[in-house]
């Protein structure tokens, strides 16, 4: 079975410094790779997905994400955090050729933002 | 165009009794998934609906059931409930059912529900 390893648990940065959380899977096969972003109090929504076509995806709000096939990995950057970003970060992947459509998440990265 | 309701939005129960939640996915969104989030475990898929049958299921023991309705409203069910099943219940929908739009859920913001 996937799994999904978020290796920053809690990440504190302040404003205008450069983001960058790691996200890894395990999955040999064909994969979608998703980040969903929970801000405080909120629902979980969409940042940014990859299907296919360059690897490099980009979000809302300026979140942009790495795909390295080799590497298994799907890193979140963003160039200059704001307060704003605060918040929680699920990486997940669904595994395409398993028949099973669910997403397996990763356990999140809080991230703070100080002003 | 509502989100994903689902409700009650908090639940308190004790040990060995049953829960049901509910959900209602964004009109016309016909597939409807299920995910336990707890802080050590983060999310974990539960099981996914779609018109009125599960199509997947993920490694919780039979006590967790659910299922769907004709008009995509789904529920789901917690018999004998242990401390353990403590979490917030989440729901997602999705307006696709096969290529690459279906895995863009959309989330309620879920159900807290806690056992003592």
């Amino acid at each position: 079975a996937q799994s999904v390893s978020q290796h920053n648990h809690h990440v504190i940065l302040s404003e205008a410094a450069s983001l960058e959380l790691g996200c890894n899977y395990s999955y040999g096969g064909t994969v979608n790779l998703f980040w969903y972003v929970q801000y405080p109090g909120q629902h979980l929504q969409l940042l940014l997905k990859y299907f296919s076509g360059d690897p490099l995806v980009k979000g809302i709000k300026g979140f942009e994400a790495e795909f390295i096939k080799s590497k298994f990995s799907f890193n979140l950057r963003k160039p200059s955090v704001q307060w704003s970003d605060t918040a929680e970060y699920f990486c997940a992947v669904n595994a395409l050729d398993t028949g099973r459509r669910a997403l397996t998440f990763g356990s999140g990265t809080r991230l703070q933002v100080q002003p | 165009k509502a989100g994903v309701t689902q409700t009650p939005r908090y639940l308190i129960k004790t040990r060995g009794q049953q829960v049901t939640l509910s959900c209602s996915p964004i009109s016309g969104h016909r597939s409807v998934s299920w995910y336990q989030q707890t802080p050590g475990q983060g999310l974990q898929f539960l099981f996914e609906y779609f018109s009125e049958t599960q199509r997947n299921k993920g490694n919780f023991p039979g006590r967790f059931s659910g299922r769907q309705f004709s008009n995509s409203r789904s529920e789901m069910n917690v018999s004998t409930l242990e401390l353990g099943d403590s979490a917030l219940y989440l729901c997602a929908s999705s307006s696709k059912i096969s290529g690459t739009d279906y895995e863009k859920l959309f989330f309620g913001s879920g159900t807290q529900l806690s056992v003592l």
